[in-house]
């Protein structure tokens, strides 16, 4: 089935670095998403792409839909203690599939900020 | 406003039992989805609703599973005869027609 793979699976920074963290796929999609996911919560949309090559920001993060649709990135500027948390990328609306509602997510990235 | 809430939050059952999870979407959501998310995984997409229509169940693993919106509104997803590999934390979704997919906390299942 689809996969996507996400990476580092895991980042330890101090506060104040940048982060960046991607995501690749062997299909395209038509959306490509990214959640953050806290201790006991669902995933929270913080960005999503819809055309390819879109670049675009929300406060310190921004997060570009590549070029051939079959990837994304994010990046996290001067990261604080509170982006603590799981990043996934995910995609929708794959080209090839019906199903629109599906979302195929990567396998997260964990990110630890020491103050 | 209230967002999509789940229940039961933590289900433990003896292997071979049915469980039934509940998924109340946020009011005004057309479209419902099921995910189930290992430890340590993503999210992996399970089935999906527009209103009462059940459009994508592909993800479904086996007849065991399955999931019904009945009215529209609440969805539940029945598991039959549970297996081990079944424990896994069990997430809903619901969004506006092609909106985005709002979660909700889960149900933790664990078959022992």
């Amino acid at each position: 089935g689809q996969q996507l793979n996400q990476s580092p699976q895991s980042m330890f920074i101090q506060e104040g670095e940048d982060v960046s963290m991607n995501c690749t796929s062997s299909s395209i999609f038509n959306t490509w998403l990214w959640y953050k996911q806290d201790p006991g919560e669902g995933p929270v949309l913080l960005i999503a792409l819809y055309k390819a090559g879109e670049l675009t920001s929300n406060g310190r993060l921004t997060a570009q839909f590549g070029i051939t649709r079959k990837d994304s990135f994010l990046n996290i500027s001067a990261s604080i203690p509170s982006d603590v948390g799981i990043y996934f990328c995910a995609g929708q609306g794959y080209a090839g599939g019906t199903s629109y509602g599906k979302l195929t997510f990567g396998q997260g990235t964990i990110l630890t900020v020491h103050p | 406003g209230a967002g999509v809430s789940q229940s039961p939050r933590y289900k433990v059952t003896k292997r071979g039992q049915d469980v039934a999870l509940r998924c109340d979407p946020i009011s005004g959501h057309v479209s419902l989805y099921w995910y189930r998310q290992a430890l340590g995984q993503g999210p992996e997409f399970l089935t999906y609703f527009n209103y009462e229509a059940q459009q994508d169940k592909s993800g479904l693993p086996n007849d065991r599973f399955s999931a019904e919106r009945p009215e529209g509104s609440i969805s539940t997803l029945t598991i039959q005869r549970t297996e081990q590999r079944d424990s896994a934390m069990y997430r809903c979704a619901s969004s506006l027609p092609q909106g985005e997919q709002y979660f909700g906390p889960g149900t933790r299942l664990t078959v022992t």
